[in-house]
């Protein structure tokens, strides 16, 4: 069954430091998101993306935060500037179209900050 | 604020016993209710349940919506230690990305 792919699953980075998180989601998907969840806390929206832009973003997405689909395939995360408090697990998903297709997750990149 | 609720957080059972997992939501324009599995890495999908009353059922996992009083449960039957997971919650709310309103999760732990 085709999967979405996260790559690295684990970074560590210095505070101040720029980061991008890659995925690949399914190939027929039209609809692509970042999720992220913070140790021990709920899953939390970040941002979603169509038709080669932002359709929606969370308060916690800011302009530190920036995606891009740069070839057709790839799906990126960059944070320009991490900061202590962005260590989570960032989840990348996608799905089909609108009607009834449930959202598939990637396992995940698990970001450390120091 | 759209808001999901689940209980209990985290619930200890013995093999073959039958647990109720509850879910409530208040959101403002709902689309769909999930329900996933997590155990070590990415929520895995179990159900997607758009319609009040009818029972979703996969081997011993079934979910069913009440969409008047504004929830779901999630019932698993002789459960298994591979059970043993986070089991989320999400509202698919419409109108925009359709993103997902999670739940803190409920920590199922399945001992043999």
């Amino acid at each position: 069954e085709p999967e979405v792919t996260q790559t690295p699953s684990h970074q560590v980075t210095q505070m101040g430091q720029e980061v991008i998180l890659r995925c690949v989601p399914i190939s027929n998907h039209l609809y692509f998101y970042w999720y992220r969840q913070i140790l021990g806390q709920k899953v939390e929206f970040l941002v979603s993306f169509y038709n080669n832009e932002i359709s929606e973003k969370s308060e916690i997405f800011d302009d530190q935060f920036s995606v891009e689909r740069p070839d057709g395939s790839n799906f990126t995360l960059k944070i320009r500037s991490t900061k202590l408090e962005d260590s989570a697990m960032y989840f990348c998903a996608s799905f089909r179209d609108r009607d009834n297709s449930p959202l598939h997750f990637g396992n995940g990149t698990r970001l450390t900050v120091t | 604020e759209d808001k999901v609720v689940q209980s209990p957080l985290s619930l200890v059972v013995h093999e073959g016993d039958t647990v109720t997992l509850n879910c409530s939501y208040e959101v403002t324009n709902f689309r769909s209710l999930l329900w996933y599995k997590q155990e070590k890495k990415a929520p895995t999908f179990l159900f997607m349940l758009t319609s009040s009353g009818i029972e979703k059922k996969s081997g011993r996992l079934s979910s069913i919506l009440d969409k008047k009083e504004l929830f779901s449960i999630l019932n698993i039957t002789a459960t298994q230690t591979g059970d043993s997971a986070v089991y989320l919650c999400a509202v698919e709310t419409q109108g925009g990305s359709e993103k997902l309103v999670f739940g803190k999760g409920t920590k199922l732990t399945v001992n043999p």
